[in-house]
């Protein structure tokens, strides 16, 4: 089983907008609403920011949104802060198993 | 406060064995589904092992199917890795993981660290 495709790398500036894509295959991403979104900064553990598509835990701040369309599923941090300069990892269903699959991981740099 | 806390971890030969622990505190332990996840020095996340609530279920990537086992103790409140015949690409920081099914995964350890080398 292949992980999830995320861009390596994105990057914007204080108060800009961007965009985390999590590309898959109808068997995983497009099979189910079950996309979650995982902050990692460095030397920590992850941190579930979305997941079920599009629903936030209790605390995560509403910049934090997420989305879908056929195989991809998206994370769009809007307002971006410094302390959101972090890896985002998206997970789904991986086809029969019932373990996770994880994408490979993007890091975020905030200029 | 909810949490999970690793133990167990350290530098084996390949080929040895390792048995990771994780002590879970502040909710019902066996009202979950519980995972073990690991991340290589500078590679990303992947999910190895998972295991129901009464432990009547469990499932492995295909890497470690066969070397590893998962395993729990309720009345501990506690989760367990057997990790035996172990390779290099088995080195990682393992995480212990809250699992509500349909990864969705809400309470992670600090990790412990596993290295395989000879």
């Amino acid at each position: 089983q292949s992980a999830l495709t995320q861009p390596r790398s994105v990057s914007g500036s204080p108060g800009q907008s961007v965009a985390i894509s999590c590309t898959g295959t109808s068997r995983d991403v497009g099979a189910f609403n079950y996309v979650s979104w995982y902050q990692q900064h460095p030397g920590k553990a992850p941190k579930l920011i979305i997941f079920n598509v599009i629903k936030r835990p209790s605390g995560v701040p509403d910049r934090f949104s997420g989305s879908k369309s056929g195989n991809t599923a998206s994370l769009t941090i809007s307002g971006l802060q410094a302390e959101d300069e972090a890896d985002y990892y998206c997970c789904s269903h991986a086809g029969g198993y019932t373990l996770g699959l994880f994408g490979g991981g993007t890091k975020l740099t905030v200029l | 406060e909810v949490q999970v806390v690793e133990s167990g971890g350290g530098s084996v030969q390949p080929g040895g064995s390792l048995r990771l622990s994780c002590a879970a505190s502040g909710f019902i332990f066996s009202n979950y589904w519980m995972s073990w996840v690991r991340q290589a020095p500078g590679k990303g996340l992947e999910c190895v092992a998972i295991i129901k609530e009464d432990g009547s279920e469990k499932d492995y990537v295909g890497s470690v199917k066969g070397r590893f086992t998962i395993s729990r103790d309720n009345a501990k409140n506690s989760l367990y890795l057997q990790m035996n015949s172990l390779r290099a690409e088995d080195t990682a920081v393992y995480f212990c993981v809250r699992d509500l099914g349909y990864y969705v995964m809400d309470v992670w350890g600090q990790g412990t660290t596993v290295s395989v080398s000879s």
